[in-house]
């Protein structure tokens, strides 16, 4: 079993729909963690950032923990074009290593 | 702010040469640099650690004599490829930690090495 686990899609969605992304994880030890959207062929682009338990809200994208059913979730509303990319989980325990676990990614389509 | 820079975007070389990828930190000093290598439609694989001062920290399975890493200053970190072969080519990504006690990884571009 992967430490991170994240469907790989493709997603694809209407323009303006509400997009919902989620990893697994199985390593209780994670407490940070991390969104990034990746065009192709670019870097990964920090989307989110939380720790522990709880919400975050940025503008159209809010991040979801739930460390008790070790979940997690990105959610896009009013999805546009060009949100468009692999969307990476990332997560790393709070040993002041660094050392980030990344989901597969999703690939995401939002239609026009 | 965190911007991180890597050069070249893209390098094509032939079997057996060297080739060296650079990754800095333009707007703020990194005590700790990253690199990963992601194959195409997979996720990134952590390469190695790397320390300002002090020697990278390689991940299981990684060569440190084929994949040589020198972080030589707060804002540069370097990632040669010694006698490249074909099954390396692949796209090397670098990454830098902010500052002490906060986890955020800014990520570089990215170089797309091919080995022909």
């Amino acid at each position: 079993q992967k430490e991170v686990e994240q469907d790989p899609g493709p997603l694809s969605v209407p323009e303006g729909a509400i997009v919902s992304l989620n990893c697994t994880y199985s390593n209780s030890a994670f407490q940070y963690f991390m969104w990034y959207r990746q065009y192709s062929r670019k870097g990964p682009e920090l989307l989110m950032y939380t720790y522990s338990s709880g919400n975050k809200e940025d503008g159209r994208f809010t991040a979801q923990v739930d460390k008790s059913s070790k979940y997690i979730s990105l959610f896009i509303r009013d999805s546009q074009p060009s949100d468009s990319a692999t969307y990476l989980c990332a997560m790393s325990a709070s040993s002041g290593t660094y050392k980030y676990i990344f989901g597969t990614g999703t690939r995401l389509k939002v239609l026009a | 702010g965190a911007v991180v820079s890597q050069h070249p975007s893209r390098v094509i070389c032939k079997s057996g040469t060297s080739v060296k990828i650079e990754c800095r930190s333009l707007d703020f000093q990194a005590t700790t640099m990253f690199w990963y290598r992601q194959f195409p439609k997979q996720s990134l694989m952590l390469m190695a650690t790397s320390n300002e001062g002090s020697k990278a920290t390689y991940e299981q399975g990684v060569e440190k004599d084929k994949f040589l890493i020198n972080h030589a200053s707060l804002t540069l970190s370097t990632l040669t490829v010694t006698s490249a072969h074909p099954e390396d080519s692949s796209f090397y990504i670098c990454s830098a930690g902010q500052r002490e006690g906060r986890d955020e990884q800014y990520f570089g571009p990215g170089t797309r090495l091919t080995v022909t």
